[in-house]
């Protein structure tokens, strides 16, 4: 069974320094791999996606994604982080013939000023 | 804008007494999915409809209930709520006939539970 983990609860970053949040998964073929932001009280929104290609991913608000086959990884970046940035995030994994994800405990990441 | 709509945004009821939540999409995607969020923790999935088709999760407890009339609504019922149940209720879709489509999610639906 695929499985993900996310090995940082919370972070805390200056605004304009630059965010890093780890994501390691655990599936037997190439999966497919999502990362979410969740501002509170709010549903989940789409940064990025990766299912084959190029390793390194693009996605919105600035953000990119790099899958390292060899590491098992999918770790998520941003440059220069804003104040919105403020959010729960959660990578997830789906197997390519099933459509249920299976997501990450999440990181709070706290920006400051 | 293709969407996904919960509504209500807050639902506040009594312990014990039935409440339904609602979602519906303009996305006409197969799948609707409901998960329940508490509070710091990651989406946990109760079931999923594709199409007519409803796949319970194996702890969902019996408590949790779902319709879904046509493609564009679903709607979680919870017969008797516990003070357990307070969380949030994300309703999200997906198209799997096109697998690297990813799910959708709404806004959720805060419930407490007095």
């Amino acid at each position: 069974a695929q499985s993900v983990t996310q090995p940082d609860i919370h972070i805390t970053v200056s605004e304009g320094a630059s965010l890093e949040l780890r994501c390691n998964y655990s599936y037997g073929a190439t999966p497919y791999l999502f990362w979410y932001v969740q501002s509170p009280g709010q549903g989940l929104q789409l940064l990025l996606k990766y299912f084959s290609g190029d390793t390194l991913v693009q996605g919105i608000k600035g953000f990119e994604a790099e899958f390292k086959r060899s590491q098992s990884s999918f770790n998520l970046r941003k440059p220069s982080v804003h104040w919105s940035d403020a959010a729960e995030y959660f990578c997830a994994v789906g197997p390519s013939n099933d459509y249920k994800l299976s997501f990450g405990a999440g990181t709070t990441v706290t920006v400051r000023a | 804008d293709a969407m996904v709509i919960q509504n209500p945004r807050y639902q506040v009821t009594q312990f014990g007494k039935p409440v339904t939540l609602s979602c519906s999409q303009t996305l006409n995607h197969n799948v609707m999915y409901w998960y329940q969020q508490k509070s710091s923790q990651a989406p946990k999935l109760l079931f999923h409809y594709y199409d007519k088709d409803f796949n319970n999760e194996a702890d969902t407890p019996d408590n949790f209930q779902s319709r879904r009339p046509n493609t564009s609504f679903c709607f979680l019922d919870i017969r008797s709520p516990g003070l357990g149940d307070a969380a949030m209720y994300l309703c999200a879709t997906s198209r799997p006939d096109k697998a690297t489509q990813p799910q959708h999610f709404g806004d959720g639906t805060r419930l407490s539970i007095l």
